[in-house]
């Protein structure tokens, strides 16, 4: 079965354009969750979806959006790209929403901005 | 808000020494608590995880205890291996009542370096 499997493995931007990331969950999985792993930063949650819907959102502004589309698979926009957003993206998929769940992850989109 | 900490890193061994790495946690109710490990050049993968207080999670040769006088979780490993080189990382996911806010809390992670 497959992983979560996530697009491009890695981005190259300049200041001031934007970024599209995708991710593919685990079949059968509904729940999407995208993180920024920062150098020096650790893990930060940015955002998460479920059945379609944005369920909670990071601390991080407007311009980090995302959707997720009817096959669950999912979209984060990064707009008006700034050198600090350079970092690794993780999507994560889980089966259920419950505190306990575990996640799967995938290995990443390496985001460089100059 | 929310916070976990793991001991400063990174972490060197010799193969079958012993091993912990500390995390700490500060939460508002009752979390869950969860190591994951990120192999080099994979994505994280759950270690072990422990829901509520006492609970011991387990995996790998791996423990970790849930103590709630403590506000610690600790990773402990008896005999590490070349192959546990990676990085570690403590967390804990939040919820209000019983609904989950679908977000995990993150320590900085703690590098392991195991040498034969």
């Amino acid at each position: 079965e497959a992983g979560v499997t996530q697009s491009p493995t890695h981005l190259i931007k300049t200041r001031g354009q934007q970024a599209t990331l995708r991710c593919s969950p685990i079949s059968g999985h509904t729940s999407v969750y995208w993180y920024q792993q920062a150098l020096g930063l650790g893990l930060q949650f940015l955002l998460w979806y479920d059945e379609g819907e944005e369920r909670n959102r990071g601390n991080f502004p407007p311009r980090f959006s995302g959707r997720q589309f009817p096959n669950y698979s999912s979209e984060l926009n990064v707009n008006a790209l700034e050198l600090e957003d350079s970092a690794l993206y993780l999507c994560a998929s889980s089966l259920g929403t419950a505190t306990n769940e575990k996640l799967f992850f995938g290995s990443g989109t390496q985001l460089s901005v100059l | 808000g929310n916070s976990v900490t793991q001991m400063e890193g990174p972490v060197t061994l010799s193969e079958e020494a012993f091993l912990t790495i500390n995390c700490t946690y500060t939460a508002t109710g009752y979390p869950s608590l969860f190591w994951y490990v990120q192999y080099p050049g994979e994505g994280l993968q759950l270690l072990l995880k422990a829901t509520k207080a006492d609970d011991k999670g387990s995996n790998k040769g791996f423990e970790a205890t849930y103590r709630k006088e403590t506000t610690s979780f600790h990773l402990e490993k008896g005999s590490v291996q070349v192959s546990d080189s990676a990085v570690y990382f403590c967390a804990l996911s939040e919820r209000a009542g019983g609904t989950s806010y679908g977000k995990l809390t993150f320590g900085q992670g703690t590098i392991l370096t195991v040498h034969p």
